[in-house]
């Protein structure tokens, strides 16, 4: 199994460009979420979401927005890069939200210049 | 809104010698705790987890953890560390549908 894959491993952006971070798992959760994690400062949720077609923001929801028309994938997209978005951004999957651990991707560091 | 707040940001330790990471939380009617290790350039793992029942948790790679409710504490130990311990650990509570995760603790192994 694949597990969480996401795409691509690493990217610069220039500053007012747009992109879509992917995320797809084949582990049919339910549970998909988008965390950043800046250095000494953990991981900030930013979107989850409990299903196909219902999403929430988390911690820090500014500047991005998501979608989740399939179980399986679950984009971030950034429409207007800023640097205080370079960040390295982690999708996780859960098969319930409080019981249930998460399993993670391994990752996109994103940089905007 | 459930946190957890892990006590050192890094934590140095000689090979084969114990150590103790700290995690506190905050106080809830029942919670259900994490920890989990993110190697260098990598995602995080799930070491183990408390949900209810005994209050000492067992885990991948000899860890393990003991839930204390009294102190509010879910402290992560080792009774002997390698060098492939080198890593970040993180604390986290479910809160809702979502976990919050601590700010991690790095440890460093001293050979």
């Amino acid at each position: 199994n694949a597990g969480v894959t996401q795409t691509p491993k690493f990217r610069i952006l220039k500053i007012g460009q747009s992109m879509t971070l992917q995320c797809t798992q084949d582990m049919n959760h339910n549970y998909m979420y988008w965390y950043r994690q800046d250095p000494g400062m953990g991981l900030k949720l930013i979107y989850y979401s409990v299903g196909a077609g219902i999403t929430d923001k988390g911690e820090v929801p500014n500047g991005y927005n998501v979608s989740r028309s399939t179980t399986e994938d679950f984009p971030l997209r950034l429409e207007l890069a800023a640097p205080s978005q370079t960040s390295v951004y982690f999708c996780a999957s859960s098969r319930g939200g409080r019981y249930y651990g998460y399993t993670f991707g391994s990752g996109t560091r994103l940089t905007v210049v | 809104a459930q946190s957890v707040t892990q006590l050192d940001s890094q934590v140095p330790v000689f090979e084969e010698a114990p150590v103790e990471l700290r995690c506190n939380y905050s106080s809830s009617v029942s919670v259900y705790l994490f920890w989990y290790v993110q190697y260098p350039n990598q995602g995080l793992q799930l070491l183990l987890k408390y949900l209810s029942g005994s209050t000492l948790v067992k885990g991948i790679n000899g860890f393990e953890a003991e839930f204390n409710k009294s102190q509010t504490s879910f402290h992560l130990r080792k009774p002997s560390v390698h060098i492939s311990d080198t890593a970040e650990y993180f604390c986290a509570v479910s809160d809702d549908d979502k976990i919050i995760f601590g700010k991690g603790t790095r440890l460093h192994i001293l050979p």
